[in-house]
């Protein structure tokens, strides 16, 4: 079995400041993690992924990832926040080297003020 | 633009009602799932085709049914509708490699009146 618990519902940061987005994972197997994005009446978008190579992932828009095995981490990172990254952000699960079904958290919303 | 694409984008119908959502994957993606999306459940996964077979089953309701035809594009036939389908229904695909990501299409937007 596997699930991840991200950690708030909501951040809130002022534009230019770091991001961070918590997420703790669970799985029986070596698994592959994930964070997509949905904007506002958008459809999932993948920001970055973990494979078991590199314990530093770095995706697009500037966001980066590191995988904690010992803590059963995988938070989302950003030095600097953009009012475009307003949106919710989705800690995902998966088998790693299987094609096989997403396990969600249940989002954390950002907020980004000026 | 993630490759996925999906019909219709909206849906409006009345409960005990029948639809069908249609899903075309990425050029080259074997795998197909589904997924529904809604304010208490969250993201859900509900079935999984590859290559034509089912693979896997999540929370899908007996009412529900899925198929992937011969050309991979796939269906999920929603029938006696409830209120309570009302939702966001993603479909992705996934190439068979070593990461698996899997790529989503906008989505449709099914409300049952």
């Amino acid at each position: 079995a596997q699930s991840v618990t991200q950690l708030d519902s909501h951040v809130s940061v002022s534009e230019g400041t770091p991001v961070l987005l918590r997420c703790n994972y669970s799985s029986s197997y070596s698994p592959s993690l994930f964070w997509y994005v949905q904007h506002p009446n958008k459809g999932l978008q993948l920001l970055l992924k973990y494979t078991s190579a590199a314990t530093l992932v770095k995706g697009i828009n500037g966001f980066e990832a590191e995988f904690k095995k010992s803590e059963t981490s995988f938070h989302l990172t950003k030095p600097s926040a953009h009012m475009s990254d307003a949106a919710e952000y989705f800690c995902v699960v998966s088998l790693y080297g299987t094609a096989s079904k997403l396990t969600f958290g249940t989002g954390t919303r950002l907020q980004v003020t000026l | 633009d993630s490759g996925v694409t999906q019909t219709p984008k909206h849906l409006i119908t009345a409960t005990g009602q029948r639809v069908t959502l249609r899903c075309s994957p990425r050029s080259g993606d074997l795998s197909v799932y589904w997924y529904q999306q809604s304010l208490d459940q969250g993201l859900q996964f509900l079935i999984q085709y590859y290559n034509g077979e089912e693979r896997a089953k999540g929370n899908i309701l007996e009412r529900f049914s899925a198929q992937q035809f011969p050309d991979l594009h796939s269906e999920l036939n929603l029938s006696s509708l409830e209120l309570g389908d009302s939702a966001l229904y993603f479909c992705a695909s996934s190439v068979a490699g070593t990461t698996y990501e899997q790529y989503f299409g906008p989505g449709t937007r099914l409300t049952v009146t």
